[in-house]
């Protein structure tokens, strides 16, 4: 069975700061797949990044960077220099195959003026 | 590029009715999946389909069916309302095929209360 934990159900901090949230799996598939998605106050759920399992190499995207580690199945969500439009629930997920993903309970960011 | 269409965006019921919620996508994409979210939980997945006449189980499948009789629509029924039911609903599709950069596009979501 797979399964995804975020611990950390909720996160304040203020504008500018750094935030890291965490996401740790459990899978026996040898080949998967790990996304984040994020969903804003309007409802929506957008797709941020995938991960393979066979590329550890960390990523990069304007102020988001994900660090893979399969060592300790964990793939972390850093937002660097944070803004209020950064508020959000953000999710993390597993999928062995094309789609059929499991999520995590998410964490919801809440940055500050 | 409409992507994933659901409808009704919100919907009150009586327990013990009947309803579809609807589902389409212009993508072409093989996979469509049904999730519910419940409040401050993740997406619990319900039916999903690999393709067209093709349906199987997920984790949350028992007072819903789904039927996908072509690639574009994905329906899924509820029978006997249920309070248990009350979430929020979420259509998804996705290619199918590892090659291609596969993600899920997701619809807007359908608010269901179950009263």
């Amino acid at each position: 069975a797979q399964k995804v934990t975020q611990a950390q159900t909720e996160i304040s901090v203020v504008e500018k700061e750094d935030v890291t949230l965490d996401c740790v799996y459990e899978t026996r598939d040898t080949t998967y797949y790990l996304f984040w998605y994020k969903q804003p106050p309007s409802g929506e759920l957008v797709f941020l990044i995938r991960r393979n399992s066979f590329d550890e190499q960390n990523e990069i995207s304007g102020r988001y960077s994900w660090n893979f580690q399969k060592s300790t199945s964990s793939f972390n969500f850093t937002i660097t220099a944070s803004q209020v439009v950064d508020s959000a629930v953000y999710f993390c997920a597993l999928s062995p195959n094309a789609g059929k993903s499991t999520f995590g309970d998410g964490t919801t960011l809440t940055v500050k003026p | 590029n409409a992507g994933v269409t659901q409808t009704p965006k919100f919907r009150i019921l009586k327990i013990g009715q009947s309803m579809t919620l609807q589902c389409t996508q212009d993508m072409n994409h093989n996979y469509m999946y049904w999730y519910r979210q419940d409040p401050g939980m993740g997406l619990k997945l319900i039916y999903y389909s690999v393709g067209a006449g093709i349906t199987d189980k997920g984790e949350v499948p028992n007072g819903y069916n789904v039927s996908r009789s072509t690639t574009e629509d994905f329906p899924l029924r509820l029978e006997l309302a249920a309070p248990s039911q009350t979430s929020v609903y979420f259509c998804a599709s996705s290619h199918g095929d590892r090659a291609i950069n596969e993600k899920l596009f997701f619809g807007s979501g359908t608010q269901l209360s179950v009263l």
